[in-house]
């Protein structure tokens, strides 16, 4: 069954500071990679996805993500953080075939200091 | 410009009560899901129906029920109430077709409580 990992529960950055937060999945073959936002009390927010092609995909906010089969990873960046990204971050895994349903990882909250 | 819409942001109800959660799709989607998310263990997956009448447990079912009568509307029910189900729950809907595309579109979430 696959599963994901995200190793940072907290992060905290500065306003303008780059930003990586870690994602590691596991799956045997080319799994569906998915990143959501949580702003507080709300519900989820689809910010990028890889399903094939380049494995640097562009998303919503200025959001980017890589996926590296090597290392079983699919890391969000982005370059200059605004406090407006002040929320909860969840990867997800999907599969090719069968029930094909979304596993989450348990969220990476991002504060963001002034 | 709401899509996936869940009737109450904030539900209070008393242990051993039988609680309707409702979630309505507005995008003709085939599949509907609902999660709950607690604190330091994200979302895990309560049950899901990939159409009309069709419905199957996920991970953690004990204690849920649903209902989809009509493709819009997914029913998740709670038998009888109790406080550890106290939590933040979540709807999702997909197209069945090219669903990796579009992602799962979530709604707000209902926070129950259960005292």
């Amino acid at each position: 069954a696959q599963s994901v990992t995200q190793p940072d529960i907290h992060i905290t950055v500065s306003e303008g500071a780059s930003l990586e937060l870690r994602c590691n999945y596991s799956y045997g073959a080319t799994p569906y990679l998915f990143w959501y936002v949580q702003s507080p009390g709300q519900g989820l927010q689809l910010l990028l996805k890889y399903f094939s092609g380049d494995t640097l995909v562009q998303g919503i906010k200025g959001f980017e993500a890589e996926f590296k089969r090597s290392q079983s990873s699919f890391n969000l960046r982005k370059p200059s953080v605004h406090w407006s990204d002040a929320a909860e971050y969840f990867c997800a895994v999907g599969t090719q075939g069968g029930s094909e349903k979304l596993v989450f990882g348990k969220g990476t909250k991002l504060t963001v200091n002034p | 410009d709401v899509k996936v819409t869940q009737s109450s942001r904030y539900l209070v109800k008393r242990t051993g009560e039988k609680v309707f959660l409702e979630c309505v799709q507005d995008m003709d989607h085939e599949n509907m899901f609902w999660y709950r998310q607690d604190p330091g263990l994200g979302l895990r997956l309560i049950y899901f129906s990939y159409d009309v009448k069709m419905k199957e447990k996920g991970d953690i079912p004990e204690g849920y029920s649903v209902s989809r009568e009509k493709k819009e509307r997914f029913s998740l029910i709670l038998e009888s109430a109790s406080t550890n189900q106290t939590s933040m729950y979540l709807c999702a809907s997909r197209s069945r077709r090219g669903w990796y595309y579009y992602g799962y579109t979530f709604g707000s979430g209902t926070r129950l409580t259960i005292v």
